[in-house]
């Protein structure tokens, strides 16, 4: 059982945009701003495309955005594309016994 | 091209052990934290070890502690993970990766699959 919760799959149309949740506690998500996403495709390494809650790294398109409330993170995919289909995890900073901890992910399908 | 690439993995018995390398190329890699990521077979991913610039600081997941050791040298822009006691729920892709804040994993290895079997 991962630490934090997203829902298992997630999907919308081109054009479309959608919401990924990743819920925590007051000891990961919601304590820290040391929140990241991530976008795995087939046989691929991960991608960082959010860190810091909201911050994209160089290079990742501005469709995806990050956003917190409490103990719950949030990625909005706008403008959904094809090659967004994809597995995405988010991840969080804890202060328990693992210092690092992960979602289960979410299988986006693009309709 | 900044690059990690992993190597080390392969089958191994229950009990046995395994030792995971990891090479850059193309960033200082004295100056950054580095981590080891896992990624069972259809399954998600898991934080497994870090360690600072300079080896003096090391973390674990609960589930490795006192099984795995990792380590550096940066004179061989090289990371390593030392996996003594292994599991067949130690059966996974190992990621090398590179680790510019908590939990932002920028730069990832294609990484080498593990099997205990």
């Amino acid at each position: 059982q991962s630490a934090l919760t997203q829902p298992a799959s997630v999907s919308g149309s081109p054009g479309q945009s959608i919401t990924i949740s990743c819920t925590g506690t007051s000891s990961d998500v919601g304590g820290y701003n040391y929140v990241s996403w991530f976008q795995q495709h087939p046989g691929r390494a991960p991608k960082l495309i959010i860190y810091a809650v909201s911050s994209r790294p160089s290079g990742v398109s501005n469709r995806f955005s990050g956003s917190k409330s409490g103990n719950t993170a949030s990625l909005t995919i706008s403008g959904l594309q094809a090659e967004d289909e994809a597995d995405y995890y988010c991840g969080s900073y804890t202060s328990g016994s693992t210092l690092e901890v992960f979602g289960g992910g979410t299988k986006l399908t693009v309709l | 091209e900044v690059q990690l690439v992993e190597s080390g993995g392969g089958l191994v018995r229950p009990g046995g052990s395994l030792r995971l390398s990891c090479g850059d190329s193309g960033f200082t890699f004295s100056t950054y934290w580095m981590s080891w990521v896992r990624q069972a077979p259809g399954k998600g991913l898991e934080w497994v070890a870090n360690i600072n610039q300079d080896g003096n600081e090391k973390h674990y997941v609960d589930s490795v502690k006192g099984r795995f050791t990792i380590s550096r040298d940066n004179a061989k822009n090289s990371l390593y993970l030392q996996m003594n006691s292994l599991r067949v729920d130690d059966t996974a892709v190992y990621y090398c990766v590179r680790e510019v804040a908590w939990v932002a994993f920028d730069i990832w290895g294609r990484g080498t699959m593990v099997t205990v079997s």
